[in-house]
């Protein structure tokens, strides 16, 4: 089976530092990707692991651990427009595969 | 470039009515998908294209959807007869051959059955 797991929310203040948490069993692997929703509008391609470790880009990173079955997306100096959902997907086999999705994480920056 | 282009935007219908939606993919994408999102969750597969072969529809209620992409560019998804449990946003995205294939999703359809 497939199972991604997420916050459902989270609330953060601008200027800070928020980390979200993705785990995932799936009966393969073949890469990790992070997407933001803005409500009402198409998700948005944010990062993409498929090797353990951390990719930067900008005020936002990701990291993966593929043992632990664990991601976490990073997103620094947040900004109000930051507020969105979040949403942590897997590919479980290569090519062009679907993505299986989490229910998102739905973020808020407060002033 | 044009990103993914679906049309309509919103569409209100009473139960029992069919609707159809409509999806052009960036120019070049040979994989074409189409996804379901409930509010609240994340979007979910109904169908994948490969040119204009359905590779995967396993998820796809097939007594009342169905899916066409003739030529293997644009792509139209319809419903019939809609249900209340079907109110969604569809999405529909597309992808390219090789690399690892980042999807691009179109704005979506919000549709509402009454």
């Amino acid at each position: 089976g497939q199972n991604i797991d997420q916050p459902t929310e989270m609330t953060a203040t601008e200027g800070a530092i928020v980390q979200i948490n993705c785990t995932y069993q799936t009966s393969g692997f073949n890469g990790l990707f992070w997407y933001q929703q803005h409500a009402g509008e198409a998700p948005t391609f944010l990062s993409y692991n498929v090797l353990d470790g951390l990719e930067e880009k900008g005020r936002f990173s990701s990291f993966l651990s593929r043992s632990k079955g664990y991601s976490y997306l990073l997103l620094k100096e947040l900004q109000m427009k930051d507020s969105a959902s979040y949403l942590c997907a897997v590919r479980d086999i290569a090519g062009n595969t679907p993505l299986v999705f989490g229910k998102g994480t739905r973020l808020s920056v407060i002033a | 470039e044009a990103g993914v282009v679906q049309s309509p935007r919103y569409k209100i219908i009473e139960k029992k009515q069919p609707v159809a939606f409509w999806c052009n993919p960036i120019s070049g994408h040979n994989t074409l998908y189409w996804y379901r999102q409930n509010l609240g969750q994340g979007p979910e597969l109904l169908i994948r294209y490969e040119n204009e072969e359905a590779v995967d529809d396993s998820q796809l209620p097939k007594d009342r959807f169905s899916a066409e992409r003739l030529k293997g560019v644009d792509s139209t998804l319809k419903i019939q007869p809609a249900e209340l449990g079907d109110s969604a946003v569809y999405l529909c995205a597309s992808s390219s051959s090789g690399g690892y294939n980042e999807q691009f999703f179109g704005p979506g359809t919000r549709l509402t059955v009454l």
